[in-house]
């Protein structure tokens, strides 16, 4: 099946601690992007990447990291400069700006 | 950057009932889309619809790009139709990403 995988489900991080979220994509799109959700809000952009080896800052960077070493891969790392890390976390993936987007399920990301 | 704003915020029908939800942006778009979240918080895709109407089923979407505002219309409600419904727009300068608003709150009681 063609889609966007993030893996895992559910993730608890203690304080202090960098932990890495997976998302993979085999629909052959070219721009993956990383939004974060609280509670009752909307998405918000962390980071994207238009093209392997590329990836540019959204409006919520700080605290984050991504790599983009293959097209299908987007992995991020939430670091421990993350002041507030617990939120859900979505992946996202499209062919070009003015094409359709589409999201994997989601990891949430407890600090304990 | 593009703002969004979606109306109601929340909404109570029952079962049956018809409704319209409103999304306003503040600048052109390119690019315009209507998600479903259920309940696991998987992001649904309901229209891809930068401009025109388009209808799937009990659903339907029309934007009025030169007004700035897209409306869903939800027909017939069911009580799996209930979660929340995001719009995104993007603007074709700038930087890329969609812009989500705070949703609309559906609940279909039965």
């Amino acid at each position: 099946d063609g889609g966007i995988t993030q893996s895992p489900k559910y993730l608890f991080r203690k304080e202090g601690q960098n932990v890495t979220l997976s998302c993979e994509q085999n629909l052959n799109h070219d721009a993956m992007y990383w939004y974060r959700q609280d509670p009752g809000q909307g998405l918000r952009l962390i980071y994207y990447s238009q093209i392997v080896n590329d990836f540019q800052k959204g409006d919520i960077a700080e605290g984050y990291s991504v790599s983009r070493e293959k097209k299908e891969s987007f992995p991020l790392t939430v670091t421990s400069a993350q002041k507030n890390p617990t939120a859900f976390y979505l992946c996202a993936s499209r062919m070009t700006r003015e094409t359709e987007a589409f999201f994997g399920q989601g990891t949430r990301l407890t600090v304990v | 950057g593009i703002q969004v704003e979606q109306s109601p915020p929340d909404l109570i029908l029952q079962e049956g009932a018809n409704s319209t939800l409103r999304c306003n942006f503040s600048d052109s778009v390119n690019n315009l889309q209507w998600f479903h979240q259920n309940p696991w918080g998987q992001l649904i895709n309901l229209f891809y619809i930068p401009s025109g109407t388009k209808q799937n089923g009990r659903l339907s979407a029309t934007t009025v790009a030169t007004e700035r505002y897209s409306l869903l219309y939800i027909s017939s409600s069911q009580t799996t139709d209930s979660g929340v419904y995001f719009c995104a727009v993007a603007s074709g300068g700038g930087a890329d990403g969609l812009t989500f608003g705070k949703g609309t709150h559906l609940i279909i009681q039965p």
